[in-house]
């Protein structure tokens, strides 16, 4: 089962910051928080990643709370093209993703 | 560098039917990893293979087979098809098998009627 739980759906206004939560309250000391997102009819894409750190790619920030059991995903300024279904993911850096049911992301103009 | 590639990208099969999807990960990857779609139940992972290993196994029946051969690319069988089995069929390469650098394929989509 997934270890993770993120609110069904979410709306952002094109331009502004999207914030998404994932709550992973049984988050061990050696999973990392990943995302991922899956856009309409394609596959899955990576996003970020982060252990306890909080971390900025050219995508988005990860913010993991100090106990871990939490974090928000921040699209910094979205677009129509960031709408997609997002995905939480706790994992120990091995090649096994268990999706839940994730966050569809509406943008919109 | 190409990406990864699945076919066929759509299938129709009759229950009791078997079915061969293939993937072609990305050059020099080892590692690649199944996963099924479907409205219900969502991405589900199936198996992962290094190196022609199976080194990770979902909660699937038997009916759901992979193999990886020595040029990384992989295949997955699923015997007796049933109506359930109808889904999307992903599969994701990466290097090491590290979960964040896999990079997914477009999937094959399969019907089972």
């Amino acid at each position: 089962d997934a270890k993770t739980t993120q609110p069904p759906s979410m709306d952002c206004a094109e331009g502004r910051a999207a914030n998404l939560p994932c709550n992973h309250s049984t988050i061990s000391g050696n999973e990392y928080v990943y995302w991922y997102r899956q856009i309409h009819s394609q596959g899955p894409q990576y996003i970020i990643h982060g252990l306890k750190n909080n971390e900025t790619n050219e995508m988005a920030s990860l913010i993991i709370t100090e106990d871990r059991k939490s974090s928000t995903l921040i699209l910094p300024h979205a677009t129509l093209r960031d709408t997609a279904v997002y995905y939480c993911i706790v994992s120990n850096e091995g090649g096994k993703l268990i999706f839940g049911q994730g966050t569809e992301l509406s943008v919109k103009p | 560098k190409a990406g990864v590639t699945q076919t066929p990208r759509y299938l129709i099969k009759t229950r009791g039917q078997q079915v061969t999807l293939s993937c072609s990960p990305i050059s020099g990857h080892r590692s690649v990893s199944w996963y099924q779609q479907t409205p219900g139940q969502g991405l589900q992972f199936l198996f992962e293979y290094f190196s022609e290993t199976q080194r990770n196994k979902g909660n699937f029946p038997g009916r759901f087979s992979g193999r990886q051969f020595s040029n990384s690319r992989s295949e997955m069988n699923v015997s007796t098809l049933e109506l359930g089995d109808s889904a999307l069929y992903l599969c994701a390469s990466s290097l090491r098998g590290r979960a964040d650098t896999q990079y997914f394929g477009p999937g094959t989509r399969l019907t089972v009627l």
